[in-house]
């Protein structure tokens, strides 16, 4: 049971170039998210998604696409990738409508934009 | 809109003692969740206790406790008997209990465990 994958670890780009990070989770959840971490920032919510083939945006949208076309799977994708972008990002899941005892996360990938 | 302050940017704890963790909260939600995950050197964000806000009791986890004040919108961690291993950065967070169940996270607070 490998929980939540993301893929990759790291990566590194040059300003304009795109990339699309995977998330994926073997729980069967309806609920899966994108958060990016900064320093001194906390975790701060970028797109989610509450089933198959729905996204929502979050606190910080702007630059970021996402695709959740199938159940297991969610896509953060950078079209045009700028410096302001360099971060950890986190991806998420969890059941839909319980008790939130457990959101659980991925390893996360480091991103830097040069 | 929901709003978490962790006041304490680091800490230093003698190793053994017990240490609390301030995490104040603002919620328009009548129903919500409070979190509290370690983020160690490594990164990985680990999930350490839960505490609804209809709970009559505070929650409990291994030495992981919330003292949880609803009416000073207060929850804070305690950790018991602290070990070298607690060192890490800890994140308070809050999530609605209806719909689309996001999280919002405080700016977190470095503990490190003094041997």
């Amino acid at each position: 049971n490998a929980g939540v994958t993301q893929t990759p670890k790291f990566r590194v780009l040059k300003t304009g170039q795109s990339m699309t990070l995977l998330c994926a989770q073997d729980m069967n959840h309806e609920y899966m998210y994108w958060y990016r971490q900064d320093p001194g920032m906390g975790l701060r919510l970028i797109h989610y998604s509450v089933g198959e083939g729905t996204t929502a945006k979050g606190e910080v949208p702007d630059g970021y696409n996402v695709s959740r076309l199938k159940k297991q799977n969610f896509l953060l994708g950078l079209e045009s990738a700028a410096p302001s972008q360099t971060s950890v990002y986190f991806c998420a899941s969890t059941e839909a409508g319980r008790n939130q005892e457990t959101q659980y996360f991925g390893p996360g990938t480091r991103l830097l934009v040069l | 809109a929901q709003k978490i302050t962790q006041t304490q940017p680091g800490m230093f704890v003698q190793e053994k003692e017990a240490v609390t963790l301030d995490c104040t909260y603002d919620t328009s939600d009548p129903s919500y969740g409070l979190f509290w995950y370690k983020q160690p050197s490594s990164g990985e964000m680990i999930f350490l206790i839960y505490q609804g806000s209809y709970d009559q009791q505070n929650a409990t986890e291994g030495r992981y406790s919330l003292n949880f004040q609803k009416a000073r919108k207060s929850a804070n961690l305690v950790i018991s008997a602290s070990q070298l291993g607690d060192s890490a950065m800890y994140f308070c967070a809050t999530a609605s209990n209806f719909g689309n169940e996001k999280l919002t996270f405080g700016t977190g607070t470095r503990l490190t465990i003094i041997p």
